[in-house]
């Protein structure tokens, strides 16, 4: 079976650092994919992992621990703009990406 | 600009009614997938196909069904079968199982029965 676990709601400051965990069980591994979703958007790519460390790609950074089973999304230097529900995903042996039920990040001023 | 149609953007249907949401992409992807996404709620996998005229079901097939007679259209039916169909419906497209890139995805549908 599968399973991917994200906190449900978190809640940040403008300006501050969050990190948003992901933790995972597949049937095989073949990657792992944060995604960000604005209410009633389509999801959009934020970040790929299939190697154990850390992507960085300007204020958001992505880690990956595969003998963990276990992810972050760091989210530095928040905006308004950041409040989204971010989505971690996961795919498998067969290639197929499964998705966790998201994190949604309320940023306040 | 290649991308990831879909339409229309609401849909209210009636009990007992059937209703096709469309699909389009022109990023000569080769496989497409439907999901289905609930208030608060993951992605769940609805079908997929990773080739012209053949499809798959997903983790929650039950009440739908798809065509793939064209590489750039993979059109949903919801049809009466499906009890609950209020939710928000995610098309997507990627250029093969193996992509650093994960899944295109178009901007969506509301279902809503009235």
């Amino acid at each position: 079976g599968q399973n991917i676990d994200q906190p449900t709601e978190m809640t940040a400051t403008e300006g501050a650092i969050v990190q948003i965990n992901c933790t995972y069980q597949t049937s095989g591994f073949n990657g792992l994919f944060w995604y960000q979703q604005h209410a009633g958007e389509a999801p959009t790519f934020l970040s790929y992992n299939v190697l154990d460390g850390l992507e960085e790609k300007g204020r958001f950074s992505s880690f990956l621990s595969r003998s963990k089973g276990y992810s972050y999304l760091l989210l530095k230097e928040l905006q308004m703009k950041d409040s989204a529900s971010y989505l971690c995903a996961v795919r498998n042996a067969g290639n197929m990406l499964t998705f966790g039920g998201g994190t949604r990040l309320m940023v306040k001023p | 600009d290649g991308g990831i149609t879909q339409s229309p953007k609401y849909l209210f249907r009636k009990e007992g009614q059937n209703v096709t949401l469309s699909c389009e992409q022109n990023l000569n992807h080769d496989a497409m997938y439907w999901y289905r996404q609930d208030p608060g709620q993951g992605l769940r996998l609805i079908y997929y196909s990773q080739i012209v005229n053949d499809f798959q079901k997903g983790d929650i097939a039950e009440g739908y069904s798809v065509s793939r007679e064209k590489k750039e259209s993979f059109p949903l039916t919801v049809t009466s079968a499906q009890k609950n169909p209020t939710a928000f419906y995610l098309c997507a497209s990627s250029i093969g199982p193996i992509s650093n890139y994960g899944y295109t995805f178009g901007s969506g549908t509301r279902l809503t029965v009235v």
